[in-house]
């Protein structure tokens, strides 16, 4: 089956340290994407990559990083600057540029202790 | 970047057609319009894309008028699994130029 994976479902970390989530995606997919999702609002997006080896900030990147060294995987690590990381976060990816649909994972709720 | 606004929320009964419309006065000449529906703890799914005039598939119509500028997404004979939120999307997603928003929450009753 084609599709994007994401793990763990829930995360539990305490506060001060650096989590790592996971994306993996089969679709062959050239974009990837991660957006945050808090309470009753919509998503924002914090990075994309629209290419391996290369990826920009969305509007919300402050206390995030990412890496794309390999197609099939896009890594968020929320890190200690976070100021408010609990949250639902979504993985997602489409096809090449312009204006395709994008698929999601199933996504991973982070809460901070 | 496209700015879009939608109601908040809307409620509906088992049976009906339901209409959301979303604005995008500034949307530019090379922008598509598309649509998502997403349930709780889920991510969303593609719903419908369109550029002009009117498209329809299997699940929705979107309907887009000449001048661009709004869009109503249209669901027939809606039902209590339809409830959920709707985003309306403008621009070119794939190079991070176009954001969800707060979206319309769709409640549909029995």
């Amino acid at each position: 089956d084609g599709g994007i994976t994401q793990s763990p479902k829930y995360l539990f970390r305490k506060e001060g340290q650096n989590v790592t989530l996971s994306c993996e995606q089969n679709l062959n997919h050239d974009a990837m994407y991660w957006y945050r999702q808090d309470p009753g609002q919509g998503l924002r997006l914090i990075y994309y990559s629209q290419i391996v080896n290369d990826f920009q900030k969305g509007d919300i990147a402050e206390g995030y990083s990412v890496s794309r060294e390999k197609k099939e995987s896009f890594p968020l690590t929320v890190t200690s600057a976070q100021k408010n990381p609990t949250a639902f976060y979504l993985c997602a990816s489409s096809m090449g540029t312009g204006y395709n649909e994008q698929f999601f994972g199933p996504g991973t709720r982070l809460t901070v202790l | 970047l496209a700015k879009t606004t939608q109601p908040i929320s809307m409620d509906s009964y088992e049976g009906q057609e339901v209409n959301i419309t979303c604005s995008h006065n500034n949307i530019a000449t090379n922008d598509y319009i598309t649509w998502y529906q997403q349930f709780p703890s889920q991510g969303p799914r593609f719903i419908i894309q369109g550029y002009k005039t009117k498209v329809t598939n299997e699940v929705a119509s979107l309907f887009i008028p000449a001048d661009r500028k709004s869009s109503t997404l249209s669901l027939p004979r809606v039902s209590l699994s339809d409830t959920a939120v709707y985003y309306c999307l403008v621009g070119e997603t794939n190079a991070g130029k176009s954001t969800f928003g707060d979206g319309t929450t769709l409640t549909v009753k029995p």
